[in-house]
């Protein structure tokens, strides 16, 4: 089983300051690597799949990198909506596993 | 537009069983492999069992296998999972999720709390 592990548990950012948000496959996920972002009360909704290619409708503030074992989410100037929580998940091998997440606050 | 729509969830008591269905609109539900992942509360997500769409390969993550049980009904367009010997560590949410041709999910039902309480 890939172990994805998130970091950091919660990142507090200022509206319009950049931030970064890591994720870890304890092998290698290839590019097989998607983001979720979850608000609260509400299903997860898909952001990035292949690793950087942005789903239908997400904003170009979002971008993702990364390949093997290291991928990165970039929320480039976060607006108030993005504050929310967002997951990882590699879909390299079964089974299929997500990251604990990391919440971006406001700051 | 895509729908999915959970329902079958509720109260169980430790040991029961529980059907939860998931109907599916808005497309050729056959050719998608579909998934059920669930979130217990204030917890992270955990994928939970796979289907795929065309001849129906299933998988399971360890926590459920031997217990769960995930079929497809490509007639009605309606997903399921049987839960069995439920304990109080499979108290969560459970979101049906379509997948594209690879495994991420590109849409998500609105979920359906299953709680297992005495």
């Amino acid at each position: 089983e890939i172990v994805m592990t998130q970091s950091p548990a919660t990142l507090s950012v200022s509206p319009g300051e950049r931030a970064t948000l890591s994720c870890r496959a304890s092998q290698t996920a290839s590019s097989n690597l998607a983001w979720y972002q979850q608000k609260p009360g509400q299903a997860p909704r898909l952001l990035i799949y292949g690793a950087s290619t942005r789903a239908a409708g997400i904003p170009a503030r979002f971008s993702g990198s990364g390949s093997g074992t290291e991928f990165t989410l970039t929320l480039s100037s976060p607006q108030s909506e993005d504050f929310a929580v967002y997951y990882c998940q590699q879909y390299n091998n079964w089974p299929l596993t997500f990251g604990g997440g990391t919440k971006v606050e406001i700051k | 537009e895509v729908q999915l729509v959970e329902s079958g969830g509720g109260l169980v008591q430790p040991g029961g069983s529980l059907r939860l269905s998931c109907a599916a609109s808005g497309f050729t539900f056959s050719s998608y492999g579909m998934s059920w992942v669930r979130q217990a509360p204030g917890k992270g997500l955990e994928w939970v069992s796979g289907i795929s769409g065309g001849v129906g390969n299933t998988h399971y993550a360890d926590s459920v296998k031997g217990r769960f049980t995930i079929s497809r009904d490509n007639s009605r367009n309606t997903l399921f999972l049987q839960m069995n010997s439920l304990g109080a560590e499979d108290t969560a949410v459970y979101y049906c999720a379509r997948h594209t041709g690879v495994y991420y999910v590109d849409d998500w039902g609105r979920g359906t709390l299953v709680t297992v309480s005495s």
